[in-house]
């Protein structure tokens, strides 16, 4: 069974700190989704990463894939009060089925 | 952008009764998911289809049922509603052709079972 694991499960921070966020698995990956989730509302995407080391930035978020493609990071630079959520990644098993982590929570206070 | 609509944000049923999600995608996608989300317990796949009027098992498909009569659309059903399936519904489409691509979700639909 293909499993992933995010960490920390949650996070709270002030305003202006920086943090990173891990997804493992033990399992090769074709890409990586990850996702950021408010409550009451479905996921949404933020990336895509597809090649081993890859790197992506987006604003202030640098998502990078592991050289295997097991594992992936997202580095928030400055967090805002409006990055929190619910952060969700998710590895696609070359187009068969996609496995998805259990999400970490991440608090952001002013 | 693509767009992933479900027909309701929240809904509140009876035990017992049949109970219809639906979830449309305007993009032409291919395949369809839908999940549930409860706490602790992450988003697990009910069903799925890889196109029209194909479906697929997903890891906890017991009470539920599913169809796929048109390409833009894919309905779940809960044949005979009970509490155990208080939770949120989260529908999501993908292309195919290009590989690797990402799912894309709709807002949720939350259901109580009274």
């Amino acid at each position: 069974t293909q499993l992933l694991e995010q960490s920390p499960q949650f996070l709270s921070i002030q305003e202006g700190e920086n943090l990173t966020v891990y997804c493992n698995s033990s399992s090769v990956f074709s890409s990586l989704q990850w996702y950021r989730q408010e409550p009451g509302e479905g996921p949404v995407l933020l990336v895509t990463v597809v090649t081993g080391g890859e790197v992506k930035k987006l604003k202030r978020l640098t998502f990078q894939f592991g050289d295997a493609r097991k594992d992936s990071s997202l580095h928030i630079t400055a967090a805002q009060p409006g990055d929190t959520g619910l952060y969700l990644c998710a590895g696609d098993n070359y187009g068969q089925n996609f496995v998805f982590g259990p999400g970490t929570r991440l608090s952001v206070l002013p | 952008d693509v767009k992933v609509t479900q027909s309701s944000r929240y809904l509140v049923k009876r035990t017992g009764e049949k109970v219809f999600l639906e979830c449309v995608q305007d993009m032409d996608h291919e395949n369809m998911f839908w999940y549930r989300q409860d706490p602790g317990l992450g988003l697990r796949l009910i069903y799925f289809s890889y196109d029209v009027k194909m479906k697929e098992k997903g890891d906890i498909p017991e009470g539920y049922s599913v169809s796929r009569e048109k390409k833009e659309r894919f309905s779940l059903i809960l044949e005979s509603a009970s509490t155990n399936q208080t939770s949120m519904y989260l529908c999501a489409s993908r292309a195919v052709f290009l590989g690797n691509q990402p799912q894309h979700f709709g807002d949720g639909t939350r259901l109580s079972i009274l």
